[in-house]
């Protein structure tokens, strides 16, 4: 059974720091991966989608790299800003693309500090 | 822009009443589903649907049914509802294998 690991489960940085968040799987068979943030009480927002033959997807600030052989990927966020924070997930997509492999991990709660 | 509606942000029920989530998708999307989000526990999925009248069960069924009768809307059914279905649900659409876009969020307290 896929488990997905978000370590830390909290990280706080001043603002205009670069900084990495990290997601690791145990299945590398996986189809794609998907970064979503998630502010309080509201659902999640979609960042970026790494499909399985990718290496990397960008979007403004944002990089992620996806290394299937080692069951990572991380989330670069480059200067970050206090609008950044929030609680960053990741979820990783089965082998067949099934909506029941669908892995989520259990995030990493960010603060940028002003 | 992508939308994912759900009808209800904030509800009160009491316990054994019955209580519909719904949520609309304006994607044409086939696959959507139904999860709920608790603190330590992450998101854990309910129901899902590969596409019209189509549903099957996630990890966490019991005491949950879905409905989907158009592409648009799937719809979530607690039959008679209790105090531990206190949580937040969240509805999410996807074309297969794409992106999944989610909902805002329906907070439900049941007392």
């Amino acid at each position: 059974k896929q488990e997905v690991t978000q370590i830390p489960a909290a990280l706080s940085v001043p603002e205009g720091e670069n900084l990495v968040l990290n997601c690791s799987f145990t299945d590398s068979a996986i189809y794609n991966l998907q970064w979503f943030r998630q502010d309080p009480g509201k659902g999640l927002t979609s960042l970026l989608l790494i499909q399985s033959s990718q290496r990397e997807q960008t979007s403004g600030r944002l990089n992620a790299s996806l290394d299937k052989s080692s069951g990572r990927s991380t989330l670069y966020i480059a200067a970050s800003q206090p609008g950044d924070s929030a609680t960053y997930l990741c979820a990783v997509g089965g082998s067949s693309g099934s909506a029941r492999q669908l892995t989520f991990g259990s995030g990493t709660q960010l603060t940028v500090l002003p | 822009d992508v939308k994912v509606t759900q009808s209800s942000r904030y509800l009160v029920k009491r316990t054994g009443e019955k209580v519909f989530l719904e949520c609309v998708q304006d994607m044409d999307h086939e696959n959507m589903f139904w999860y709920r989000q608790d603190p330590g526990l992450g998101l854990r999925l309910i129901y899902f649907s590969y596409d019209v009248k189509m549903k099957e069960k996630g990890d966490i069924p019991e005491g949950y049914s879905v409905s989907r009768e158009k592409k648009e809307r799937f719809s979530l059914i607690l039959e008679s509802a209790s105090t531990n279905q206190t949580s937040m649900y969240l509805c999410a659409s996807r074309r297969f294998g794409n992106t999944i876009y989610f909902g805002e969020g329906s907070w439900l307290t049941v007392v």
